[in-house]
């Protein structure tokens, strides 16, 4: 596709569920970003990742949060045994490569812990 | 205090009439400015790049102040369609953006 996409779109979870957030980069994007924004609140940095290699992940909240890129395109954010201030919306973005480059950002997946 | 500080507003305007925000940022390290511009339950979209010597898009003009640390956007003429959140982001050159709160404008008729 043209952009970034992210699925699911929506999730409700309950508390102590597992989830898992799916990117879809675009095609031939290096490195890949994800981001959790909170309602009414900016877009906060989770973790980044160039190519399959994740080279930061100072955004994580907790050792819940776990994110992957196995094969340097399509990327997971998982989130384990989530809480109710899990609530929020997950951003992915891509660029073609890092620094100081537009980011593309994909719909995000609201989720909601309930 | 945030590393990206901005007013949240909100900022309500008539249309036709300039507005302003300025967004502070606290890294002296910080390399690239940007805004964004993000609608109702969307993902943010790039609005322009701010540059040292300041940038103009037709009616949107960005500046940059490295000595206090802050960038501006303003809006002239403003339309409907500008009502939006306008969220400043600063990237240090570690690869990843650091984003204010975002600053909500309506544009009333």
């Amino acid at each position: 596709g043209a952009g970034v996409s992210q699925s699911p779109r929506y999730k409700v979870a309950k508390r102590g569920q597992d989830v898992a957030l799916r990117c879809d980069p675009i095609s031939g994007h290096v490195s890949l970003f994800w981001y959790q924004q909170a309602l009414g609140q900016g877009p906060e940095f989770l973790t980044y990742f160039q190519n399959e290699a994740q080279l930061d992940k100072s955004g994580l909240p907790s050792d819940r949060f776990f994110a992957e890129r196995p094969e340097g395109s399509v990327s997971t954010l998982k989130i384990q045994r989530t809480q109710q201030e899990d609530s929020a919306v997950y951003l992915c973005a891509s660029t073609p490569s890092g620094g100081n480059t537009e980011a593309f950002f994909g719909q995000g997946t609201r989720l909601t812990v309930v | 205090r945030k590393e990206v500080e901005q007013d949240p507003g909100p900022f309500n305007v008539p249309e036709g009439a300039t507005v302003a925000f300025n967004c502070t940022y606290s890294n002296s390290a910080s390399q690239s400015f940007f805004w964004y511009r993000q609608d109702c339950r969307k993902e943010p979209k790039l609005l322009m790049s701010v540059y040292s010597s300041g940038n103009e898009d037709g009616r949107f003009t960005a500046q940059l102040n490295r000595a206090s640390q802050y960038i501006s956007l303003l809006i002239r003429d403003s339309k409907l369609s500008d009502s939006a959140t306008y969220l400043c982001a600063v990237n240090r050159g570690a690869q990843k953006l650091v984003f204010g709160q975002g600053t909500r404008l309506t544009i009333n008729p």
